[in-house]
């Protein structure tokens, strides 16, 4: 049974690089999905911010495009996101997913979220 | 981007109603849509997939259907644990986004 788990700081200042890891338990991150990243505010409601595939394939929402790196990373069974240059607008709780990488899926499993506030 | 609209943002019910929530995308995504749960303090739960699939281990209470631009969840029987904030989300083109929730608590 996978199971996901957000790690990170939960206070960042502005203008610094937001990193989260998702570590993925009970399987590999070479399996057939898409490991995605997804915010909540409750200002904005639910956004997805992108999603990897264990080949290094990438997906980003262009709304943070500019701002937004999603790895894997194989050794260690896990994904990462990295958004740099934070404003109070990222504060959210941050949530790792996974999707099926077949036609239709939808993110069947999620990580508990972590929250993060960007605040000086 | 496509965007998502739900009707309605919140509704109170009781135990046993028959319940429906709309959910509308502003382009045809043939049925890449899925339907989500959430509780306070929890992350979104996936009931559905593909429009209509209902996803391993979710009540058969959950119902759903649609396809293009129009979608409905429906719980035939609504339960103590059904008060929850439901969310549509399409995957049919990057981004993949979602509605703004439909509230359903006790009347």
């Amino acid at each position: 049974q996978i199971q996901l788990q957000e790690s990170g700081p939960g206070l960042i200042k502005p203008s610094e690089t937001l990193s989260l890891t998702c570590g993925v338990g009970g399987g590999s991150i070479s399996s057939s999905n898409w490991w995605s990243w997804v915010r909540q505010t409750p200002g904005k409601g639910l956004e997805w911010i992108g999603q990897v595939y264990h080949s290094g394939s990438t997906d980003y929402n262009p709304s943070l495009k500019s701002r937004v790196t999603i790895s894997v990373d194989k050794s260690k069974n896990q994904f990462s996101l990295k958004l740099t240059s934070v404003t109070a607008a990222d504060t959210a709780i941050y949530y790792c997913a996974k999707k099926e990488s077949y036609n239709y899926a939808g993110l069947d499993l999620w990580g508990q979220g972590t929250l993060v506030t960007v605040s000086s | 981007d496509i965007q998502m609209t739900q009707s309605p943002s919140s509704l109170s019910a009781s135990v046993g109603d028959r319940v429906t929530i709309t959910c509308r995308a502003s382009q045809s995504i043939s049925i890449f849509l899925s339907w989500f749960q959430q509780k306070p303090g929890q992350p979104p739960k996936l009931l559905i997939y593909a429009a209509s699939a209902l996803q391993s281990g979710v009540p058969s209470r959950f119902n759903s259907g649609g396809s293009g631009t129009d979608f409905t969840l429906t719980i035939s029987s609504l339960q103590p644990e059904d008060f929850a904030t439901y969310y549509c989300q399409q995957s049919y083109t990057s981004p993949f986004t979602f509605g703004p929730g439909t509230k359903v608590d006790i009347k």
